[in-house]
């Protein structure tokens, strides 16, 4: 069974831009968490989807936001970008809320 | 925040030898989950433990979890060069937290 794709690997935007990131989950999997990773914060939370439904959410600004398709792949969007949106932001699927969840290798993001 | 604080941050040992990482946290959880991160890369999933649970076995990775003390601890024996990583222990609270994690070296 394929892994957890996510697309682009590495991207680099400028400030103000806007960014999207794709994830497709392993297949079955309905449920797609999105995490933010930097040297300063460690892993962080953003949001979790569930059958098309954002089920959680973390304490990130509206700037970011995210969605999921019948298929299950999901995007997330970071609009107005700014120097500290610099990060690997990963992407993790889950056959149901709350299970283990596995992680794909992450889109590293670098905003100048 | 952090619902998970993990101890040590790093761990430098030799090879053969046991790793032990702690993890404690602050509210009830459903689950625990440890992961391993390799240089920046994806996470893997080593092993979800519930609330109910009090130890798990895989391999040569046992975790306890004490709901009580609100912590857990992963232990990894007779380790490998192969093990050098970042250990994360995340609380599962309806979403899933993860700690600061600690980075584990193995010297050959």
């Amino acid at each position: 069974k394929a892994g957890v794709t996510q697309t682009p690997r590495y991207l680099i935007k400028t400030r103000g831009q806007q960014v999207t990131l794709s994830c497709s989950p392993i297949s079955g999997h309905r449920s797609v968490s999105w995490y933010q990773q930097t040297p300063g914060q460690g892993l962080q939370f953003l949001f979790e989807y569930f059958s098309e439904t954002q089920r959680n959410k973390g304490n990130f600004p509206g700037r970011f936001s995210g969605r999921q398709f019948s298929n299950s792949r999901s995007e997330m969007n970071v609009s107005t970008l700014e120097l500290g949106d610099s990060a690997l932001y990963l992407c993790a699927s889950s056959l149901a809320l709350g299970e283990t969840q596995y992680f794909g290798p992450g889109t590293r993001l670098l905003v100048l | 925040s952090q619902q998970g604080e993990e101890d040590p941050q790093a761990l430098s040992i030799q090879e053969g030898e046991n790793a032990t990482m702690n993890c404690s946290y602050k509210t009830s959880i459903n689950n625990l989950q440890w992961y391993r991160q390799n240089s920046g890369r994806g996470l893997v999933h080593l092993i979800l433990i519930r609330s109910n649970e009090r130890e798990k076995h895989s391999g040569r990775l046992r975790v306890t979890l004490d709901t009580s003390k609100k912590s857990s601890s992963l232990l990894i024996t007779a380790s490998r060069a192969a093990d050098t990583a970042s250990y994360f222990c995340a609380t599962e609270t309806g979403k899933l937290i993860f700690g600061q994690g600690t980075t584990l070296q193995v010297k050959p």
